[in-house]
């Protein structure tokens, strides 16, 4: 069981440039989370998924798209990074909202240059 | 606005004592749940502990309980017997629901240093 688990661990991006975060699950969670961490700042959640084919915008969702295809998997993608995208980006999953533990991937450190 | 407040930027305690974590929080809602989080160096965060608003009685885990006073807005954390281990960022958070919209904030973290 490996709980959340996020691809890659790191990457540096050219101003521009596109890429793709993927965020894995395999605790049949219905509830999907992408947030980024920024240095001196707490969590700011972008997008979020309550189900698969499902997607919804979160607090900082500007710049950023998501797909929820399968249930396990929720995908981040940039279509033309800028500097202002660089942090530190954490997939969460949580079985059910009201309840609402949610679980943590290690993270992802992006830097755009 | 809706804010999470972690006025202590830094904390440390000796190892084997106590130490309580400040948050406050600033929301219109009435019904939200409230989190404190553990990021250590390896930068995943996990749950601590939760408290669900409506409960008046304050949660406690193992080692980790809370002060929650709703009037005062006010959810303290508060580490007892504190081990190495704990050292870490600590982030208060909540989590409302708006017009069938979710919303966490959290606020920008507390680090505690646990010395030996």
């Amino acid at each position: 069981n490996a709980g959340v688990t996020q691809t890659p661990k790191f990457r540096v991006l050219k101003t521009g440039q596109s890429m793709t975060l993927l965020c894995a699950q395999d605790m049949n969670h219905e509830y999907m989370y992408w947030y980024r961490q920024d240095p001196g700042m707490g969590l700011r959640l972008i997008h979020y998924s309550v189900g698969e084919g499902t997607t919804a915008k979160g607090e900082v969702p500007d710049g950023y798209n998501v797909s929820r295809l399968k249930k396990q998997n929720f995908l981040l993608g940039l279509e033309s990074a800028a500097p202002s995208q660089t942090s530190v980006y954490f997939c969460a999953s949580s079985f059910h909202l009201s309840t609402d533990t949610q679980y943590f991937g290690p993270g992802t450190r992006l830097t755009v240059l | 606005a809706q804010t999470v407040t972690q006025s202590q930027p830094e904390m440390s305690v000796q190892e084997a004592e106590t130490v309580t974590l400040s948050c406050t929080y600033d929301t219109s809602e009435s019904d939200y749940y409230l989190f404190w989080y553990k990021q250590p160096p390896s930068r995943q965060m996990i749950l601590v502990i939760r408290q669900e608003a409506y409960k008046q009685q304050n949660a406690t885990e193992n080692r980790f309980s809370v002060n929650f006073q709703k009037a005062a807005k006010s959810f303290s954390l508060k580490i007892s017997d504190s081990q190495l281990g704990d050292a870490a960022m600590y982030f208060c958070a909540y989590r409302i629901s708006t017009s069938g919209t979710y919303k966490y904030i959290f606020g920008t973290g507390t680090r505690l240093k646990v010395l030996a």
